[in-house]
């Protein structure tokens, strides 16, 4: 089965830093890969998601990221953070036509005002 | 439209008995997923079933185990409890046989003593 790494745990920016928060899977074949989000108190929701086409995509709250298929990376970035950004971020991964949908460990991100 | 009602909200059980957590999906939706979220270890896959049948399936043992009803309603169960099993566990849905987004529940969390 396909395995996901975040290699951030925790990370802690001020408010207008800029933000990258890595990914890497590992599977051989084709994937589709998302970002969720969980804010305090709050259910996984997506912020964004890659199935194919430009690899780079734009999601919700001025996030995107990059699929770069020769890192079997996916980096979420985000050039200028805020308060409200903090949360605990999840890459996933999914083989293609496959329900089995595998999450990275989390990297918590602390925004500070 | 409602979303995905997990319940118990929490639960404690003390090490040795058994635990059946609901979930019921979204409207239409025919995939559940579940899910085991501790701090550290992010969200590891426990299985994902799609009309009635369990389709994919991770690491866990045999204490774990689930079903579908027809009604696309899922449980799960946990058997012989360990101090380890103590977790968030969360249930997504996702309306067919393909990847696309997950929808999570707000999840049950579970204490053994």
């Amino acid at each position: 089965a396909q395995s996901v790494s975040q290699h951030n745990h925790h990370v802690i920016l001020s408010e207008a830093a800029s933000l990258e928060l890595g990914c890497n899977y590992s599977y051989g074949g084709t994937v589709n890969l998302f970002w969720y989000v969980q804010y305090p108190g709050q259910h996984l929701q997506l912020l964004l998601k890659y199935f194919s086409g430009d690899p780079l995509v734009k999601g919700i709250k001025g996030f995107e990221a990059e699929f770069i298929k020769s890192k079997f990376s996916f980096n979420l970035r985000k050039p200028s953070v805020q308060w409200s950004d903090t949360a605990e971020y999840f890459c996933a991964v999914n083989p293609y036509n496959n329900n089995d949908m595998r999450f990275g460990a989390g990297t918590r991100l602390t925004v500070k005002p | 439209k409602a979303g995905v009602t997990q319940t118990p909200r929490y639960l404690i059980k003390t090490r040795g008995q058994q635990v059946t957590l609901s979930c019921s999906p979204i409207s239409g939706h025919r995939s559940v997923s579940w899910y085991q979220q501790t701090p550290g270890q992010g969200l590891q896959f426990l299985f994902e079933y799609f009309s009635e049948t369990q389709r994919n399936k991770g690491n866990f043992p045999g204490r774990f185990s689930g079903r579908q009803f027809s009604n696309s309603r899922s449980e799960m169960n946990v058997s012989t409890l360990e101090l380890g099993d103590s977790a968030l566990y969360l249930c997504a849905s996702r309306m067919g046989p393909t990847n696309e987004k997950l929808f999570f529940g707000s999840g049950t969390q579970l204490s053994v003593l």
